[in-house]
């Protein structure tokens, strides 16, 4: 089955300006989730959505960052506007069900560099 | 809240080695747990996973891990260490239902010829 696809594969922006990444979960997976990796940090969750319903956002910064996934297939994260500590890899997975967990596929990511 | 640490930022062993990447958690109910591997430049691949079933879990590239849960511990072995598993594994815990997966900080192995 084809895996979980994400676009760009690396962006580089100036502080203040807006930027948004793409994801195409698996085929069929229900859940997908946004998370955001620094570097030398884990993986920490943005948000998490269920078909084309918000799940879990509690530790998305809502004043600039903002999700959605209209049709329950693909979604699209955007930051507007960018901070230099939003320098990160952005990681888009998915997940046949919400529970039990059997565990995300996880695209390659997107690297944003702000500068 | 659930919560897992990582001993050990970097562990470095010599090929053919014994690797040993050791994982805590915290948590208020039995957990699910998974160690994940992030190769440069790319996403995470899932290593195995404990699901409340067989405490001795085996993975994938002869990776293994044991779920002992009177030291809440999680920690991933291999027998013999290979220069391709040269990388960045994850641990991670999720309770059951509808909880996402909260990762700890990683472990960065290197393999030395």
């Amino acid at each position: 089955e084809a895996g979980v696809a994400q676009s760009p594969r690396y962006k580089i922006i100036e502080k203040r300006q807006s930027v948004a990444f793409w994801c195409n979960p698996i085929s069929g997976h229900a859940t997908l989730y946004w998370y955001q990796q620094i570097l030398g940090q884990g993986p920490k969750l943005l948000i998490q959505f269920q078909n084309n319903g918000v799940v879990d956002d509690s530790q998305l910064p809502k004043d600039r960052f903002s999700a959605e996934r209209l049709k329950g297939v693909d979604s699209t994260l955007k930051i507007q506007p960018a901070k230099l500590e939003d320098s990160a890899v952005y990681l888009c997975a998915s997940s046949l069900t919400m529970g039990p967990p059997e565990g995300y596929t996880f695209g390659s990511g997107t690297r944003l560099t702000v500068v | 809240a659930q919560s897992v640490t990582q001993l050990g930022s970097h562990v470095s062993v010599s090929e053919g080695a014994l690797v040993l990447l050791r994982c805590n958690y915290s948590s208020s109910v039995p957990p699910y747990l998974f160690w994940y591997v992030q190769y440069p430049n790319q996403g995470l691949q899932l290593l195995l996973k404990y699901t409340s079933a067989a405490t001795l879990v085996k993975g994938i590239n002869g990776f293994e891990a044991e779920f002992k849960k009177s030291e809440t511990s999680f920690h991933l072995t291999k027998p013999s260490a290979h220069m391709s598993d040269a990388a960045e594994y994850f641990c991670a815990v999720s309770l059951s239902g509808n909880t996402p997966l909260v990762f700890g900080k990683g472990t960065r192995l290197s393999v030395i010829a």
